[in-house]
């Protein structure tokens, strides 16, 4: 099946950083989805982003999708950004599973 | 708007006994997906519901089965609990059938315990 992995699969910011997450993927995918998991296990939806580039205030998202890989900037990062990062995907060739990536641990101190 | 919900919040159960999970869609939604996440892992697509059938399943035994009712709202069955079942399970919404095709929305899921 699919291999989806993050990077890094931990950091740590002071806040007011800039950080760049990658989510890459080891085969073609339809589509691609970013969430962002709060410590009391919520997911929360970022992204719906199969090809191009979005923005959300202080987040944005790329996704390259014929170089099998997408992009989470979080810029000017708060405390309330702490919790995981995930990218998932449903790859393509009416196989519609979805798969998750490893994830992003990111803790933001004061 | 309601959001997708889910019930119960916490379960405790023991080796060998059965649990039914609920889930809501979110308002307007008429496809229910189910993931298990253990603990420091990634959500692991159970199976996914639409037009009350099964359409889509991952990696999973026939100890896990699901029901969607007329309504769109969904439930996970788990038989034969294993100490390996405990997990969070999250369920997802969308508008649609099919993987990622359509936006998924998450509940806040119920964290199982098996003892």
């Amino acid at each position: 099946g699919i291999q989806v992995e993050q990077s890094p699969p931990d950091l740590i910011l002071q806040e007011g950083a800039n950080s760049t997450l990658r989510c890459n993927f080891s085969d073609s995918v339809n589509n691609l989805q970013w969430f962002h998991q709060n410590p009391w296990g919520q997911l929360i939806n970022l992204f719906y982003i199969p090809s191009g580039t979005k923005q959300n205030g202080r987040l944005s998202a790329t996704t390259v999708a014929t170089e099998r890989y997408s992009l989470l900037y979080i810029s000017s990062s708060q405390t309330t950004d702490s919790g995981v990062y995930f990218c998932a995907v449903e790859n393509s060739g009416g196989y519609q599973k979805v798969t998750f990536g490893t994830g992003t641990k990111l803790q933001v101190i004061p | 708007d309601a959001g997708v919900t889910q019930s119960p919040t916490h379960l405790i159960k023991t080796r060998g006994q059965q649990v039914t999970l609920r889930c809501s869609p979110k308002s307007g939604h008429d496809t229910v997906s189910w993931y298990q996440q253990a603990l420091g892992q990634g959500p692991q697509f159970i199976f996914q519901y639409y037009e009350e059938e099964e359409r889509q399943r991952g990696n999973f035994p026939d100890r896990f089965s699901g029901h969607q009712f007329p309504n769109y709202s969904s439930e996970l069955n788990v038989n034969a609990l294993l100490l390996g079942d405990s997990a969070l399970y999250l369920c997802a919404s969308s508008l649609g059938a099919g993987g990622l095709s359509y936006e998924q929305y998450f509940g806040p899921g119920t964290r199982l315990t098996v003892t």
